[in-house]
């Protein structure tokens, strides 16, 4: 499978606090995305990264990218109530458009 | 908000009878696909579209047909449902650029489907 796999399944955290959770794939990439998932709801695109981007900044979200060890993470600076969801990365390599389970991020206020 | 429509969002139906769900856009996008989302495996995609006609197998296919006979419409369809296809079923689209599609999806709202 090329499917890309987060780190935690689950993370709950105090408002205020920083998020970090990780992605892992196997395959070469074209770029990385990372998207959220209110219940109930689609997925909603927060940032992507190409394969010759180390970090990337948008808001209080910061990604980075390590090609070497295949892996990415995503980190929510000062999280809030409102971030709570899940959240997927999707890794973009030829057609196929593929999804991990995600990260279930719960922020207590 | 992309302009997406899935129909119905909500069908409860019988094992063996055929079930259609359609995705409408009003973006004018080429791609678009067919996702299921189940507890335990996250996003699987069913099948894609690249254009008018043009369609392809994703990673769980088997059972399910699709047709794509106008830019705007994606149509999934179940010959035979049975109770391993009830989930959570979502449209995506994405948009092509000179420099080839960047795989940025907007999704759809999604449709429940129930079989008994």
């Amino acid at each position: 499978s090329q499917q890309g796999e987060e780190d935690p399944q689950a993370l709950s955290i105090q408002e205020g606090e920083n998020a970090t959770m990780n992605c892992s794939y196997k395959t070469s990439i074209n770029n990385l995305q990372w998207y959220r998932q209110n219940s109930g709801r689609g997925l909603v695109h927060l940032i992507l990264i190409r394969s010759n981007e180390r970090e990337k900044h948008s808001g209080r979200l910061r990604v980075t990218l390590d090609t070497s060890k295949k892996s990415s993470s995503l980190l929510i600076t000062a999280s809030r109530a409102a971030d709570t969801a899940s959240y997927f990365c999707k890794e973009t390599s030829g057609s196929r458009l593929t999804f991990g389970e995600g990260t279930q991020l719960t922020v207590n206020p | 908000d992309a302009g997406i429509t899935q129909s119905p969002r909500h069908k409860v139906t019988e094992t063996g009878t055929p079930v259609t769900l359609r995705c409408h856009q009003t973006e004018n996008h080429r791609y678009m696909y067919w996702y299921r989302q189940d507890p335990g495996h996250g996003l699987r995609l069913i099948h894609y579209s690249y254009g008018v006609k043009d369609t392809d197998k994703g990673e769980v296919s088997d059972g399910y047909s699709v047709s794509r006979s106008k830019t705007e419409d994606f149509l999934l369809t179940l010959e035979s449902a049975t109770s391993s296809q009830t989930s959570v079923y979502f449209c995506a689209i994405s948009e092509s650029s000179r420099s080839g599609n960047t795989g940025e999806l907007f999704f759809g709202e999604g449709s429940r489907l129930t079989v008994l």
